[in-house]
């Protein structure tokens, strides 16, 4: 199946800092990307839709200044945590549409983010 | 609002049979997902179902209900290796996917 890839898979920052998380689509053109956090033992929570070519859509809640995101080409979309806090600490995921007739996505390995 | 209920852990025993279920209320229905997920590692995809009935893929069956919005998932067989996470989601009439939490499944020797 198609590969998602992310980077980086760990990443520990100091409060106050920023962190970039690259997904890649490695064999599949992917106009939309999903981006994901996750808490421990807690449900998949979708933070926004990454959109080739146009600004990304943002779920209610979530902070579209503190989460940038960029989606510069058709296998790359980047998040970028901006001026992180310990409460950033988490699990952030991306994902892309498989296409086609189906709706799966594909997922990507993960970035575990601790800010300390 | 929209909710995913499935149990938050579940014990089962090697070689035996194990079904996870998975209720829902969304605002309506495009298809229901089953993901496994290990843990630190993103899910990967087990089943997808969209119409009424049961889907059979190797040890891996999924059924769905439309009427009742239930579904379960079910591994025969159990291996060690299928200790992980495993997510319900649901497809909503805005094709956005509304996750369960998860079910912890622990199997034993």
């Amino acid at each position: 199946g198609a590969v998602v890839s992310q980077h980086p898979s760990r990443v520990i920052c100091k409060s106050g800092t920023s962190v970039k998380i690259e997904c890649r689509s490695l064999d599949f053109q992917a106009t939309t990307m999903f981006w994901y956090r996750q808490f421990p033992k807690k449900s998949l929570m979708l933070m926004a839709t990454s959109n080739e070519g146009s600004k990304a859509t943002y779920e209610q809640g979530v902070e579209k200044d503190k989460f940038l995101i960029n989606h510069a080409s058709l296998t790359l979309s980047t998040l970028t945590v901006t001026s992180a806090h310990p409460e950033d600490s988490s699990f952030y995921i991306c994902s892309a549409p498989a296409g086609g007739d189906t709706y799966e996505q594909y997922f990507g390995p993960g970035t575990r983010l601790t800010v300390t | 609002g929209q909710n995913i209920d499935q149990p938050t852990e579940m014990t089962a025993t090697e070689g035996a049979i194990v079904q996870i279920n998975c209720t829902y209320q969304t605002s309506g229905f495009n298809g229901l997902f089953w993901y496994q997920q290990h843990a630190g590692e993103a899910p990967t995809f087990l089943s997808y179902n969209v119409l009424d009935g049961l889907e059979e893929k190797g040890r891996f069956s999924s059924f769905l209900s439309r009427s009742k919005g239930y579904s379960y998932l079910l591994l025969k067989e159990l291996q060690m290796k299928d200790s992980a996470s495993y997510l319900c989601a649901v497809l909503d009439s805005n094709y956005q996917l509304i996750w369960g939490a998860g079910t912890k499944l622990i199997i034993k020797p």
